[in-house]
């Protein structure tokens, strides 16, 4: 079984820049999961989807941050402008259907922003 | 964003010795989960625990779920050099009604030395 599939593995860019993270679920994992990884310290949820409904983004800065997962499979997640604090890993996770205990991770996309 | 308190931050342990931590909160959780990161992956989780008072074990990995509901313990016993990680805790409280929290410790950093 595939695991979780992100791109790109790393990005810079310049402040006041646009970027766009990717992810791939494993097949038939409705739930999915974006989240923020400061250095030193643990994930932190920015948004859950069940299918292609964002069911809790209450902790997305949606005044330069969105996401989307059209289809209920891949999901973007998209930072405009990207401001110096935006520096993180970015995350994504997905989990079968359920309480969503059982996360399966991807690898990350590691942001630094000049 | 909110974290769960994690101890100790990290760790330099020789090899062959049992090492523990745990994860301690103000709120109460339902499931209770235990995560290894190594450096440029995701989180992996390594055991899942859903009920107060139990002790569950993966190998050499053994973790408790506190009766209070609001804290947990990790053990792993006769360390090794793959142990080397961050291994962070995470609290789930799902209701039927909605409400949903996935919270993450703020990490142990674990070294094993040969």
């Amino acid at each position: 079984e595939a695991g979780v599939v992100q791109s790109p593995r790393y990005k810079i860019i310049e402040k006041k820049q646009p970027v766009a993270f990717w992810c791939n679920p494993i097949s038939g994992h409705n739930t999915l999961y974006w989240y923020l990884q400061n250095l030193g310290q643990g994930p932190e949820l920015l948004i859950r989807y069940e299918n292609e409904e964002a069911v809790d983004d209450s902790q997305l800065p949606k005044d330069r941050f969105s996401a989307e997962r059209l289809k209920g499979v891949d999901s973007t997640l998209k930072i405009q402008p990207a401001e110096l604090g935006d520096s993180a890993v970015y995350l994504c996770a997905s989990s079968r259907p359920g309480t969503g205990a059982t996360q399966y991770f991807g690898p990350g996309t590691r942001l630094l922003v000049l | 964003g909110q974290q769960l308190n994690q101890s100790p931050q990290s760790m330099f342990i020789q090899e062959g010795e049992d090492v523990s931590m745990n994860c301690t909160s103000s709120s109460i959780f339902n499931t209770w989960l235990w995560y290894k990161q190594e450096p440029g992956e995701g989180p992996v989780l390594l055991i899942a625990l859903y009920k107060a008072g139990e002790l569950t074990s993966n190998g050499r990995l053994t973790a408790q779920f506190g009766i209070t509901r609001k804290d947990s313990f990790l053990n792993i016993s006769a360390s090794i050099p793959s142990d080397v990680g961050i291994y962070f805790c995470a609290g789930l409280t799902y209701k039927t009604s909605g409400t949903y929290k996935y919270i993450f410790g703020t990490g142990t950093r674990l070294k094993v030395l040969a």
